[in-house]
């Protein structure tokens, strides 16, 4: 199989905190993760390619000191959601692949900036 | 930049009836996966396509890559309550990123 778990679930914080998000995949080793950013019933949005090992790739429009990614090993990548505001509140899920095609997708994390 | 478009946004069908929802990208693509996503669930892989003009099937599920690379479709034939949920297209060029479509929202009334 090919799981991707996604800690925590869901987080609620207050205005101007910062929360992390880690996102592993349990049972192989992921070449790349992927952040990408859900709003209700939208598509989602790719925010982020991460490399075990290098620095992250940001879409255009997505600011990297905000959104800090750290993807510490083949199976772990954090997103770090810093000086948190209301509008961030979303549905974040993360992807992993072992090839050079399929993702698999996390659970995701509801984030709620109050 | 590249852009996917997905139409219909909406679908309700009555169990028995036939959906397609279909794609469209603004370039070329390396291949393209259709997902799966339930109401309150997190996007399922369903199926690649590479080779244009692929035609590949899933049980009441019919998947197509446009001979152009450039357009896909997704049919499902004899809908089921168990077919609800939201499917999204994803294309992918050569960099292995995927550029989701806006989904298509199926509702099947039983």
């Amino acid at each position: 199989g090919a799981v991707v778990s996604q800690h925590p679930s869901w987080v609620i914080c207050k205005s101007g905190t910062s929360v992390k998000i880690e996102c592993r995949s349990l049972d192989f080793q992921a070449t790349t993760m992927f952040w990408y950013r859900q709003f209700p019933k939208q598509s989602l949005m790719l925010m982020a390619t991460s490399n075990e090992g290098s620095k992250a790739t940001y879409e255009q429009g997505v600011e990297k000191d905000k959104f800090l990614i750290n993807h510490a090993s083949l199976t772990l990548s954090t997103l770090t959601v810093t000086s948190a505001h209301p509008e961030d509140s979303s549905f974040y899920i993360c992807s992993a692949t072992k090839g050079p095609y399929e993702q698999y997708f996390g659970p995701g994390t509801r984030l709620t900036v109050t | 930049g590249q852009q996917v478009m997905q139409i219909p946004q909406y679908q309700h069908v009555q169990e028995g009836e036939d959906f397609t929802t279909y794609c469209n990208s603004s370039t070329t693509l390396s291949n393209i996966q259709w997902y799966k996503q339930r109401p309150g669930g997190h996007p399922v892989f369903l199926i690649q396509l590479v080779k244009s003009g692929e035609v590949k099937k899933q049980k009441r599920l019919t998947f197509q890559f446009g001979e152009a690379k450039k357009n896909s479709s997704l049919h499902i034939t004899a809908t089921q309550t168990t077919d609800v949920g939201t499917y999204f297209c994803a294309g992918s060029g050569n960099t292995g990123k995927l550029i989701f479509g806006q989904g298509t929202t199926l509702q099947v009334k039983p």
